[in-house]
């Protein structure tokens, strides 16, 4: 199976301040790269994709680098907010391929 | 927000029951998914369907079965149920746009005792 990892698993910030959570794959075939929100009794939930000839995207407040020299995605929030305490999930699909795989998550704590 | 719906919610059953988690979605999605996943663990496929009559078995062996004789119902059975499927079960569809992009329920938690 693929490896896709999380450098940390938990991680607690400010309110207010900026988060960055991590991922790391092992795959240099894969082509596309979602990051996943799951709040606690629900569902993940599409944040933010990229492909994998892109190093960069932005949403609202959120902002996705992908550097495939080092095979590494980071996810960075903008002014951290409570409703932001969640797991955060990255996944990867293999070119050309049907299926996604799922790092173990990053456990997201906003402190107020 | 995505219109997928996934029943019951909360399950608790005994061991050696037949159980059904209903999963339905109405955005016309051909392909559909199940995953398990356990408390602080990362998504196990179990089952995808590229569309009606398609079934296909994900990376993690699984005792379920599945069927998708609707575009957009895609339930999932275990004919017997043991405590070692007490998990979370979800499922997610996504169009065919070069993408695939996943679209999840809420999710089913099972506990088999």
């Amino acid at each position: 199976g693929e490896s896709v990892g999380l450098h940390l698993p938990t991680l607690s910030v400010q309110e207010g301040d900026n988060s960055i959570i991590n991922c790391a794959y092992s795959n240099s075939a894969s082509d596309y790269f979602i990051w996943y929100k799951q709040e606690s009794g629900k569902g993940p939930q599409f944040i933010i994709d990229i492909r994998s000839n892109m190093d960069k995207r932005q949403g609202q407040r959120v902002t996705v680098l992908l550097n495939k020299t080092v095979k590494h995605l980071s996810l960075q929030i903008a002014a951290t907010q409570p409703g932001d305490s969640a797991v955060y999930f990255c996944a990867e699909r293999q070119g050309g391929g049907n299926q996604f795989y799922f790092g173990t998550g990053t456990s997201l704590t906003v402190i107020p | 927000e995505a219109d997928i719906y996934q029943t019951p919610r909360y399950l608790v059953i005994g061991t050696g029951k037949k159980i059904t988690l209903e999963c339905s979605q109405t955005m016309g999605h051909d392909k559909m998914y199940w995953y398990q996943q356990d408390p602080g663990m990362e998504l196990h496929l179990i089952h995808y369907s590229y569309g009606v009559n398609s079934t296909e078995k994900g990376d993690l062996s699984s005792e379920s079965t599945v069927s998708r004789i609707r575009t957009e119902h895609f339930p999932l059975t275990l004919e017997s149920a043991r405590p070692s499927h007490t998990s979370q079960y979800l499922c997610a569809s996504s169009v065919m746009d070069g993408t695939d992009t996943q679209y999840f329920g809420p999710g089913t938690r099972l506990t088999v005792l």
